[in-house]
């Protein structure tokens, strides 16, 4: 159980376009799901908060127009990289918080590699 | 910030316990000890957590000393797929995940 997934699981695309990621809860229901970008051998940054039905809640220094986050289902959430740049090429990584466990728990997702060109 | 701090990396052989220090002098009455670990290129994965009981599930067990101040994640039979970084981190009930720099385990043959 709890499982997360991705899609795609790579992505190349040119600058000045737009990339959507997709995140999925396989078998539970997420009221919570949260964005992070992680660099080469650096670690995991988050970047939004994502709760169902409402607004995300973005980290410092994340632009919310920038990276557009819709969560209206219990189970998907979408990321967009509008108008992308080749500084956003990174390695982007959702998960999600299961309801009703006796302690807040996130399964994450296998991760999405956006290579901008 | 990060709550947490771990040694930069270890090594362990094929078949014998790994046993994985976490210092958080800082952790408050309400907050958990979660582990996770992220293989290469891949998605962090959930091990273990515990709040101050010692734990143990399928994967590893959590030793949390009794001041709660540190703990150890123990594989008990560590193999190569077990090469990755773990990630200790303190959270409480419904607050963010920050990943430090955790630690790196080589597992060697």
């Amino acid at each position: 159980g709890a499982v997360v997934s991705q899609h795609p699981s790579r992505v190349i695309c040119k600058s000045g376009t737009s990339v959507k990621i997709e995140c999925r809860s396989l078998d539970f229901q997420a009221t919570t799901m949260f964005w992070y970008r992680q660099f080469p051998k650096k670690s995991l940054m988050l970047m939004a908060t994502s709760n169902e039905g409402s607004k995300a809640t973005y980290e410092q220094g994340v632009e919310k127009d920038k990276f557009l986050i819709n969560h209206a289902s219990l189970t998907l959430s979408t990321l967009t990289v509008t108008s992308a740049h080749p500084e956003d090429s990174s390695f982007y990584i959702c998960s999600a918080r299961a309801a009703g466990v006796p302690a807040e728990t996130q399964y994450f997702g296998p991760g999405t590699r956006l290579l901008v060109l | 910030d990060a709550k947490t701090t771990q040694p930069p990396s270890m090594d362990c052989a094929e078949g014998r316990a790994a046993n994985l220090p976490c210092n958080h002098s800082t952790i408050s009455g309400n907050e958990y000890v979660y582990w996770y670990r992220q293989i290469h290129s891949q998605g962090p994965q959930y091990i273990i957590h515990g709040l101050k009981n010692n734990e143990t599930n399928e994967m590893a067990s959590l030793i949390i000393t009794e001041d709660r101040k540190s703990s150890t994640l123990i594989l008990p039979h560590a193999t190569l797929r077990d090469t990755a970084v773990y990630y200790c981190i303190v959270n409480g009930a419904n607050s963010k995940l920050t990943f430090g720099k955790g630690i790196t385990l080589s597992v060697r043959p």
